[in-house]
């Protein structure tokens, strides 16, 4: 069964650093997601792609945060410089079209602790 | 906007005993829901969703839910759990956009 692939799973890094995450969907799926979740709550959305265009950014704290799916397949998310409060699960998800009836598939998460 | 609460942060519930995970969902406009469950350090995955139709829904691993629009509620129901339901389950809600909206999740113990 194909999966959505992310890496890495776990990163610990110090305050102002920069820190990257990948992102792989299912093969042919056109919507990618990246979420935040903060221990203890609900995923909450940062960005949305269709194909390699950003359909929804508004939570996205772009002081510090991007997000770029170049050739419309993989996805990176970067944070420059990282601060305490980054520290979440960062979610990628998939869906195979975009529509709020379709089944987002989610990968095992980036584990992000910022010391 | 809408939004979802889950009343229940954490439900003990002994093996084989039936649960149910409470779900409430606000909105103004017609809405989709979702249950998903995350497992330790792991991804959702997602157990069932209604979109329309029968407000019964079936979904995987034996879990079934009821849309209510009168309550608007959507719980998470199981006759009987094992020890591998524990975890924790987010219930989800969309409406006229493909964002989805999460609850802030229950955690699920089953115990011996």
């Amino acid at each position: 069964e194909a999966e959505v692939a992310q890496s890495p799973r776990y990163k610990i890094t110090e305050k102002s650093q920069a820190v990257a995450f990948w992102c792989d969907p299912i093969s042919g799926h056109a919507t990618l997601y990246w979420y935040r979740q903060i221990l203890g709550q609900g995923p909450e959305l940062l960005v949305q792609f269709q194909d390699e265009s950003v359909v929804d950014d508004s939570q996205l704290p772009k002081d510090r945060f991007s997000a770029e799916r170049l050739k419309g397949v993989d996805s990176t998310l970067k944070i420059q410089p990282a601060e305490l409060g980054d520290s979440a699960m960062y979610l990628c998800a998939s869906s195979l079209d975009r529509g709020n009836t379709d089944t987002q598939y989610f990968g095992p998460g980036t584990r992000l602790t910022v010391l | 906007a809408q939004s979802v609460t889950q009343l229940d942060s954490q439900v003990p519930v002994f093996e084989e005993a039936p649960v149910e995970l409470r779900c409430n969902y606000s909105s103004s406009v017609s809405v989709y829901l979702f249950w998903y469950v995350q497992y330790p350090n792991q991804g959702l995955q997602l157990l069932l969703k209604y979109l329309s139709g029968s407000t019964l829904v079936k979904g995987i691993n034996g879990f079934e839910a009821e849309f209510n629009k009168s309550q608007t509620s959507f719980n998470l129901r199981k006759p009987s759990v094992h020890i591998s339901d524990t975890s924790e389950y987010f219930c989800a809600v969309s409406a006229n956009t493909d964002k989805l909206i999460f609850g802030t999740g229950t955690r699920l113990q089953v115990f011996p």
